[in-house]
């Protein structure tokens, strides 16, 4: 079956950039997503890209996807405190529903 | 606000009880989707309705059910709870399966 992996940790300094790596497994993935959880709050979707594009760029975000190595990653820019979360990594492809990875717990450091 | 509605937003209840959470999907959006989040594993799919009808199945129990009515909106009942089912859970509305809008979630705490 398909599966997401992500690390579980990153800890940056403010105003440094963070790098949220993910991996997935699923060959038929046609869209990847990047969602954000605050402590006690939803899930957020940040940014998608489609399996056909190698970068999207949105505000401070860029999605990198190396769809040879199936391997994906979300670049924030100037991280702020305020980008302290639980980022998901999630795609959909054979599945047709949403398979996501573990989670990586940002913490941005003053 | 992301459009889409789960009650209530917090569930205290015993073992062996039975509850119902519901979903109000993001107005246009056929397909709902439930997932369980708990720290042991993560985001879990649990089922897909379309239109009224199940569409796909995930790593939902047997003492699980769900189902989604003509206006669309969903309920997830978990009967025979045990300790193991306490754990956030969250409806997702999507349209043609790429905009995937979560709601707030439902905490569910069985003591």
């Amino acid at each position: 079956g398909e599966d997401v992996e992500q690390s579980l940790f990153l800890s940056v300094r403010e105003g440094d950039s963070s790098v949220i790596n993910c991996t997935y497994t699923d060959s038929s993935s046609t869209y990847l997503y990047w969602y954000k959880q605050e402590p006690g709050a939803g899930l957020q979707l940040l940014t998608y890209i489609f399996s056909n594009m190698d970068m999207k760029q949105d505000q401070r975000l860029t999605v990198l996807l190396n769809k040879k190595d199936k391997h994906l990653s979300l670049r924030i820019a100037d991280t702020q405190t305020g980008d302290s979360a639980i980022y998901f990594c999630a795609e959909t492809g054979s599945a047709r529903q949403l398979t996501f990875g573990s989670g990586t717990q940002l913490t941005v450091l003053p | 606000d992301s459009g889409v509605t789960q009650t209530p937003k917090h569930l205290i209840t015993a073992t062996g009880q039975r509850v119902t959470l519901r979903c109000s999907p993001r107005s246009g959006d056929l397909s709902v989707y439930w997932y369980q989040q708990s720290l042991d594993q993560g985001l879990q799919f649990l089922i897909q309705y379309y239109n009224g009808e199940e569409r796909a199945k995930g790593n939902i129990l047997e003492r699980f059910s769900a189902q989604q009515f003509p206006d669309l909106h969903s309920e997830l009942n978990l009967s025979s709870l045990e300790l193991g089912d306490s754990a956030l859970y969250f409806c997702a509305s999507s349209t043609e399966q790429l905009w995937y809008t979560f709601g707030s979630g439902t905490r569910l705490t069985v003591v």
